[in-house]
């Protein structure tokens, strides 16, 4: 049973093109993430919500939206891709509370812009 | 604002041998939470191990521990009989608490350390 699914896990697309990652959960928790990692493998948050609310929203291009149907579903839209979005892109959730607070993270999704 | 610190781009360890990551770590909350994650070239975070904040013993998972030093704000990462499968990038990562609501936390993290294992 994969906890956090994301799909696709790989991903190749032109310059211009909008595209999507969906993400979910089976853990029941109530906040989803997405994070980015780049090319240097640095990672960073870009958005957080809690409970279909959006709570994190980093400084990220408009062209990022997130879009959270459920609980356990976060989906990530990108329009008007450009070669720097190239670049692993991470699914995470967590349950807050004592014992808990850990963040659990999807396979990723590998998009390479061209 | 947080910080995470990884000051070994890279480290090799002999296969069986001990071997340690270093990572420090600076927030300004009172109650926060260290992890460290393992990332191999399939790209997947993997959770190795997690400490709380508030508890002073050091965590262990099978051949995984830590060295939690509140007081010098480090987190290091020792890794015992080490396996060829260990070989990754390893990643040290904050949450620090005391948001308003849930999802407002930020798991922030080092620049990972890259471990090579030799047969």
């Amino acid at each position: 049973d994969t906890a956090v699914s994301q799909t696709p896990k790989y991903l190749v697309t032109q310059m211009g093109n909008d595209k999507s990652i969906k993400c979910e959960q089976n853990l029941g928790h109530d906040t989803m993430y997405w994070y980015k990692q780049d090319s240097k493998k640095f990672l960073k948050i870009m958005f957080s919500y809690n409970n279909k609310e959006l709570i994190i929203n980093e400084t990220v291009p408009n062209r990022f939206s997130p879009k959270s149907p459920d609980k356990a579903h976060l989906n990530l839209h990108i329009n008007s891709l450009e070669l720097g979005d190239s670049a692993v892109y991470f699914c995470a959730s967590s349950q807050e509370g004592r014992g808990a607070n850990t963040i659990y993270f999807g396979e990723g999704s590998w998009l390479t812009v061209v | 604002a947080q910080t995470v610190t990884q000051s070994q781009p890279e480290m090799s360890v002999q296969e069986a041998e001990t071997v340690t990551l270093s990572c420090t770590y600076d927030t300004s909350e009172s109650d926060y939470y260290l992890f460290w994650y393992k990332q191999p070239p399939s790209r997947q975070m993997i959770l190795v191990i997690r400490q709380e904040a508030y508890k002073q013993q050091n965590a262990t998972e099978n051949r995984f521990s830590v060295n939690f030093q509140k007081a010098a704000k480090s987190f290091s990462l020792k890794i015992s009989d080490s396996q060829l499968g260990d070989a990754a990038m390893y990643f040290c990562a904050s949450l620090a608490m005391g948001g308003s609501r849930g999802g407002s936390e930020k798991l922030v993290f080092g620049k990972g350390t890259k471990l090579t294992v030799n047969p």
